[in-house]
């Protein structure tokens, strides 16, 4: 059964970088059927896509962090990662990493089907 | 401010018919999926491509969709379905994978 694990500092000091990692197991990274993205909740607020990515490193962006984001993928590890520079305490907030699963390309139905548990990034000096 | 509009709360009786839903133009073009999402919990796909169910999901979830409307409806909802919902489909961006969330839905359960 896959699974996902993201792991990475829970404090960030404001105006440096985030860096998390999801980790996944139970199967591999590689394929073309699925893409890994990351997703953020800041406390009392909803769910923000940040980016996604495709195994072979093709990468999709929310436009609104897009200057600041960074999504690499690393299939010998089976991992991908997520980089956000220049945080503020706007960037605090719940960080799930999740598979982006293609159910049918031709008529665009992608859907998030398996998520990490999440973790906590507070953004604080 | 979210492509997509979702009412903030809701609630239903136990074992009572109710229907969350999500308003967006990419909606006529595009398929939406639903989440439930429980507080410490990973977030759980119920509903993809509109009106499919993941396995494991139970079959009193449904998704149906017109114009630029989707919805989730539960039938004979349990106590155990009083979360948190969030709609997703693909953003007007034009870029193929860039999506969008709702801003989310809670449903209570009374």
């Amino acid at each position: 059964q896959l699974q996902l694990q993201e792991s990475g500092p829970g404090l960030v000091k404001p105006s440096e970088t985030l860096s998390l990692t999801c980790t996944v197991s139970g199967g591999s990274i590689s394929s073309s059927s699925y893409y890994w993205g990351w997703i953020r909740q800041p406390p009392g607020k909803g769910l923000e896509w940040i980016g996604s990515i495709s195994y072979s490193g093709s990468t999709y962006y929310n436009p609104s962090l897009k200057s600041r984001v960074t999504i690499s993928v690393d299939t010998s590890k089976n991992q991908f990662s997520l980089k956000v520079s220049s945080v503020t305490a706007a960037d605090t907030a719940v960080y799930y990493c999740a598979r982006l699963s293609k159910y049918s390309d031709y008529d665009w139905i992608y859907a998030f089907d398996i998520w990490g548990h999440g973790t906590m990034v507070t953004v604080s000096s | 401010s979210s492509e997509l509009t979702q009412d903030p709360a809701v609630s239903v009786a136990l074992g009572q018919t109710v229907r969350i839903t999500c308003q967006g133009d990419s909606l006529r073009i595009y398929y939406a999926s639903w989440y439930q999402l429980k507080p410490g919990q990973a977030p759980v796909l119920v509903i993809y491509g509109t009106n499919n169910r993941p396995s494991g999901i139970p079959d009193r979830f449904s998704g149906s969709s017109s114009g630029n409307t989707a919805s989730l409806t539960i039938t004979g909802a349990q106590a155990e379905d009083e979360a948190d919902y969030y709609c997703n489909s693909r953003d007007s961006s034009g870029n193929h994978l860039n999506v969008v969330f709702g801003g989310g839905t809670k449903l209570t359960v009374l």
